[in-house]
């Protein structure tokens, strides 16, 4: 079946270290989305690719990157992860319109 | 500030009853609005869209939209403690398909 994987599902990190989530799709779908959820929050827009076009929010901080390398993969890298930075990270993907197929999201805890 | 605007619930209905979930948005130029479920710890899952003023069902579910309004919701007939979770309403607010959440209504059936 055509789907998004995140992995890992859950990622346990430590203060500062950096990290990076990964995001793949089997869809061929050219827009890709990262999104971080906090507790009962909505879930905030940090990047999309559009293809190999990147576009970055302008309240995304810049603790936060971001690569796609290629039309299936995208990855989100954590500079220096704080207390702040505990989440659910949320991958989706796209054609230009239409809704997101979401992956099954990465739990980012930071100790 | 684009915002989506959502009562956070809980919504307690009893089962077989008929759940009212609405939404608000502030771009007067968005185009696409969307309903997605999310179980707790797991990722949003489409249900349904709407780009028209008016009504469109789907099985059980009905989205209601009044653009002049700005104003989206979602009917759920029929109720079962299967569809307890958070719905979340989300407003295409430009380019590449970008979509803006609001932080969701609990919604708890129970039997």
């Amino acid at each position: 079946d055509a789907m998004v994987i995140q992995n890992p599902r859950y990622q346990v990190t430590q203060f500062g270290k950096p990290v990076t989530l990964s995001c793949s799709q089997t869809l061929n779908h050219n827009v890709m989305y990262w999104y971080q959820q906090k507790s009962s929050q909505a879930p905030k827009l940090l990047f999309h690719y559009y293809d190999k076009d990147f576009n970055n929010e302008a309240d995304t901080p810049d603790n936060f990157q971001s690569r796609r390398p290629n039309t299936s993969f995208c990855f989100l890298d954590i500079r220096s992860p704080g207390l702040g930075d505990a989440a659910m990270y949320l991958c989706a993907t796209s054609r230009n319109s239409g809704g997101y197929t979401f992956g099954s999201g990465t739990r980012l805890t930071v100790v | 500030q684009k915002e989506v605007e959502q009562n956070s619930g809980p919504l307690s209905v009893p089962e077989g009853a008929i759940a009212s979930l609405n939404c608000t948005y502030s771009d007067r130029g968005s185009q696409s609005f969307f309903w997605y479920r999310q179980y707790s710890g797991k990722s949003p899952e489409l249900i349904m869209f709407i780009y028209s003023n008016g009504d469109k069902e789907d099985g059980r579910f009905t989205a209601q939209l009044n653009k002049a309004s700005q104003y989206v919701s979602l009917l759920i007939r029929d109720s079962q403690p299967s569809d307890s979770a958070t719905y979340l309403c989300a407003v295409n607010i430009g380019g590449y398909n970008k979509l803006i959440f609001g932080a969701g209504t609990r919604l708890a059936v129970h039997p």
